[in-house]
């Protein structure tokens, strides 16, 4: 079955910190992949997304490549802010006919002044 | 504006009640999902539906009902036989795409957060 394993939290940076969130995959077929940001007591928003491989998706700074050879999808951002503060989700959807998107557990990231 | 409502934000219960949690989609999507955050948890899926009248459990079903009248709407009833009901309910809608079809894109309601007292 599909699966996605992201890097666990919290992380904690400094303003102005260069920004990594690991995401790798296990999937049937050719998923298309996703990245969330939920800020606290809100629902998810779409961050950014790909759609085949060696795809960038790229978002408010944010950016993460669609990387076949090694099922990864990992979210980077230059300079975080405080701002960004938030909890991330890498998901994925694959296989014809699927309705479901599976969903990493979400990494907490907290960046102080 | 275009969008996915819930309603209430935040709703209280007493144990042994039934509640009903609603959810409203302009967008004209096909499909709808209803999840459930736990404190610290990823997002588990209670029931989908991909056309009216139609829909399926999720991982995690029991306890919970829901219909499909209408494409807009897609409401969340949480039974008093869900043990744990305490939780952050998110509600999506997603465009259907390609043959077979497939979900694409989920777009997510702000939430509501249920306390049982």
């Amino acid at each position: 079955g599909n699966s996605v394993t992201q890097m666990e939290g919290p992380v904690t940076l400094s303003e102005e910190a260069f920004l990594t969130i690991n995401c790798t995959y296990t999937a049937t077929g050719y998923p298309s992949l996703f990245w969330y940001v939920q800020y606290p007591g809100e629902g998810l928003q779409l961050l950014l997304k790909a759609t085949k491989a060696d795809d960038k998706g790229s978002n408010k700074g944010f950016e993460a490549t669609y990387r076949k050879e090694t099922t990864s999808f990992h979210l980077e951002k230059g300079s975080v802010q405080v701002s960004d503060s938030a909890v991330y989700f890498c998901a994925l959807v694959s296989g014809a006919g699927s309705y479901q998107l599976t969903f990493g557990k979400g990494t907490k990231l907290s960046v102080i002044p | 504006d275009g969008g996915i409502t819930q309603s209430p934000k935040y709703l209280f219960r007493k144990e042994g009640q039934n509640v009903t949690l609603s959810c409203e989609q302009n967008l004209n999507h096909d499909a709808m999902y209803w999840y459930r955050q736990d404190p610290g948890q990823g997002l588990r899926l209670i029931y989908y539906s991909q056309i009216v009248n139609d829909f399926q459990k999720g991982d995690i079903a029991e306890g919970y009902s829901v219909s499909r009248e209408k494409k807009e709407s897609f409401p969340l009833t949480v039974t008093s036989a869900q043990k744990n009901p305490t939780a952050f309910y998110l509600c999506a809608s997603s465009p259907l795409s390609g043959l077979p079809r497939r979900t694409d894109t989920q777009y997510f309601g702000p939430g509501t957060r249920l306390t049982v007292l």
